[in-house]
């Protein structure tokens, strides 16, 4: 069965360093794979999403995620974070069948430094 | 931007009382929605809805829910008789995936507290 792991609960940076949040799949084919982020309160806001061609994907605000076939991995990674980007990041897949339903990731809570 | 907008944004209602969520999706969209995040938890899907009828359904989706798309554009959840456990946030989305590689968009969500 389709399944998303987040091995981070909670991940804390300093203001301006980089920021790696990890990401594992499991599927039988291609995935295609999206990192969505949610800040308090709010709903989930795409950050970028992978289908095919380019393994390296750049999204909004700055976020980028590399796909790797051989590590089952879409990691999201972004140089410089912002104290804006403390929020839940959200790793999911999308099983290609009737539904084409979203499988979350249990989330990894970013918190920023001053 | 088109954006999916869920109403209320805040629900509070008795136990065993019905409960009505609203979504009205991305006007271009075919593929509905309806997702649940119970506090702290990750968010777990609820229902899919496509060409009218329910495409799949998860075990939580039990004859309590249901799903309607009554006039085009509106498209509802309907809990009959809720549940102490209902309470959760309610994440409606739609996308035209599956016709061109599209993702999900969400709404802002619903948050039902069972009292």
């Amino acid at each position: 069965a389709q399944s998303v792991t987040q091995p981070d609960i909670h991940i804390t940076v300093s203001e301006g360093a980089s920021l790696e949040l990890r990401c594992n799949y499991s599927y039988g084919a291609t995935p295609y794979l999206f990192w969505y982020v949610q800040s308090p309160g709010q709903g989930l806001q795409l950050l970028l999403k992978y289908f095919s061609g380019d393994t390296l994907v750049q999204g909004i605000k700055g976020f980028e995620a590399e796909f790797k076939r051989s590590q089952s991995s879409f990691n999201l990674r972004k140089p410089s974070v912002h104290w804006s980007d403390a929020a839940e990041y959200f790793c999911a897949v999308v099983k290609m069948d009737s539904s084409y339903k979203l499988i979350f990731g249990s989330g990894t809570r970013l918190l920023v430094r001053p | 931007e088109p954006e999916v907008t869920q109403t209320p944004s805040h629900q509070v209602t008795q136990m065993g009382q019905e409960v009505i969520l609203r979504c009205v999706p991305i006007s271009n969209h075919l593929y509905f929605y309806w997702y649940r995040q119970i506090l702290g938890q990750k968010v777990e899907f609820l229902v899919s809805f496509y060409n009218n009828e329910i495409s799949e359904k998860s075990e939580i989706f039990d004859d309590q829910f249901s799903v309607e798309r009554p006039d085009g554009s509106n498209f509802t959840l309907k809990i009959r008789s809720t549940k102490l456990e209902d309470s959760a946030m309610y994440f409606c989305a739609s996308s035209t995936l599956g016709q061109d590689n599209q993702p999900q968009h969400f709404g802002d969500g619903t948050r039902l507290s069972i009292l």
